[in-house]
């Protein structure tokens, strides 16, 4: 059974800090890797997709990456700014199956 | 880019009575809808999936009875909480692929569900 831990399990820092989310999975037979972003009482908002042949993705001042052999993906924000504070989610695709970590809350403070 | 509407956003309820979740596909056909359960501060949790046509599928723990789920149309998936009690008080929220496995999947806005 697949399972996806996230550390840390929440992160302060103050604007304009480049910051580090990590992502850990059991199980390297995936399809692909998902980060998603939630907002307090909202849905999941896609960040970036990283298929299981694709080493990395950039969108912006997001860049994730994906070893799939070692089980890790990192989601990296670069100068981070208080819109960014929210719940991060990694989610692990396999075969007919989306599992997801527990999250990194973030707070980024002006 | 691929959109899932879930409506309603916030709901309360009494003991008892059923509530009713939708969640449409907007610009593509939704063959497949997954259904999640979130308690506060915790990740999502898999209730079931649901196929266009054809029965959904519950995961392990969840009671088919209580939440009826109906996927009529390639455009629409409804969650029906049935008999509803306030430990049934959570965040629902749907998801669909919008072209299998290599695009990833878009999830609706979450419905928040009170029930008093």
């Amino acid at each position: 059974k697949q399972e996806v831990t996230q550390i840390p399990a929440a992160l302060s820092v103050p604007e304009g800090e480049n910051l580090v989310l990590n992502c850990s999975f059991t199980d390297s037979a995936i399809y692909n890797l998902q980060w998603f972003r939630q907002d307090p009482g909202k849905g999941l908002t896609s960040l970036l997709l990283i298929q299981s042949s694709q080493r990395e993705q950039t969108s912006g001042r997001l860049n994730a990456s994906l070893d799939k052999s070692s089980g890790r993906s990192t989601l990296y924000i670069a100068a981070s700014q208080p819109g960014d504070s929210a719940t991060y989610l990694c989610a692990v695709s396999g075969y007919s199956t989306l599992t997801f970590g527990k999250g990194t809350m973030l707070l980024v403070s002006p | 880019g691929a959109v899932v509407s879930q409506h309603p956003s916030r709901v309360i309820c009494k003991s008892g009575t059923s509530v009713k979740i939708e969640c449409r596909s907007l610009d593509f056909q939704a063959t497949t809808m997954f259904w999640y359960r979130q308690f506060p501060k915790q990740s999502l949790m898999l209730m079931a999936t649901s196929n266009e046509g054809s029965k959904a599928t519950y995961e392990q723990g969840v009671e088919k009875d209580k939440f009826l789920i109906n996927h009529a149309s390639l455009t629409l998936s409804t969650l029906t909480v049935t008999s509803a009690h306030p430990e049934d008080s959570s965040f629902y929220i749907c998801s669909s692929g919008t072209g299998g496995l290599d695009y990833g999947y878009t999830f609706g806005s979450g419905t928040r569900l009170t029930v008093v």
